[in-house]
């Protein structure tokens, strides 16, 4: 059964601060992986998708790789600002149950 | 491209009554998932629709659930006899394909008292 994990579960950084963060999933039997930011009390709004045969996708200030063979993903978002604080969920494309599982998410702060 | 729409975006039910969300899709995609998140939580996959075929369920979907996408555009979700532990936010998204982006919707936030 596929697992997805986040970390760090939060993060507060100042303002103009490079930042990366982490996903883990435990089965690397993917399709895809997708980035999402989900403000307070909204829906989810997607971010960046990764195709299984892709290393990496890049949208404006943001960057996000994959490598499967370690289980691992990571959202690069440079030059941070306020309105990018938001919680940020990674879910994985699990190929036996044909849906998404995500992660609990990293809510990010960054102050000005 | 209008997005994926929900409705109510919120309800407030008693113990024990009938409650039923809608989900109007993009109007290309041909798959539909249903999640439900609670605080705090990731969201957590329901069921999933390809056309007008229900070709997945979680274990998360006891008998009290029910989802429909009747002519494979919009659906809605039927909970019966709420319990309190259904208190939700209750997510669609949408997607062309097996492998496309999904496209969430803003959600149906739903409190049982």
């Amino acid at each position: 059964k596929q697992e997805v994990t986040q970390i760090p579960a939060a993060l507060s950084v100042p303002e103009g601060e490079n930042l990366v963060l982490n996903c883990s999933f435990t089965d690397s039997a993917i399709y895809n992986l997708q980035w999402f930011r989900q403000d307070p009390g909204k829906g989810l709004t997607s971010l960046l998708l990764i195709q299984s045969s892709q290393r990496e996708q890049t949208s404006g200030r943001l960057n996000a790789s994959l490598d499967k063979s370690s289980g691992r993903s990571t959202l690069y978002i440079a030059a941070s600002q306020p309105g990018d604080s938001a919680t940020y969920l990674c879910a994985a494309f699990d190929n036996y149950g044909q849906n998404f599982v995500f992660g609990p998410g990293t809510r990010l702060s960054v102050l000005p | 491209d209008t997005g994926v729409s929900q409705n109510p975006r919120h309800k407030i039910t008693k113990r024990g009554q009938n409650v039923t969300f809608r989900c109007d899709p993009i109007s290309e995609h041909n798959r539909l998932y249903w999640y439900r998140q609670t605080l705090g939580q990731g969201p957590e996959f329901l069921t999933y629709f390809q056309n007008e075929a229900q070709l997945e369920k979680s274990r998360l979907l006891s008998d009290r659930f029910s989802a429909e996408r009747p002519k494979g555009s919009f659906s809605t979700l039927e909970i019966q006899r709420t319990e309190q532990g259904d208190s939700a936010m209750y997510l669609c998204a949408s997607s062309r394909g097996q492998v496309g982006e999904q496209y969430f919707g803003p959600g149906t936030r739903l409190t049982v008292t």
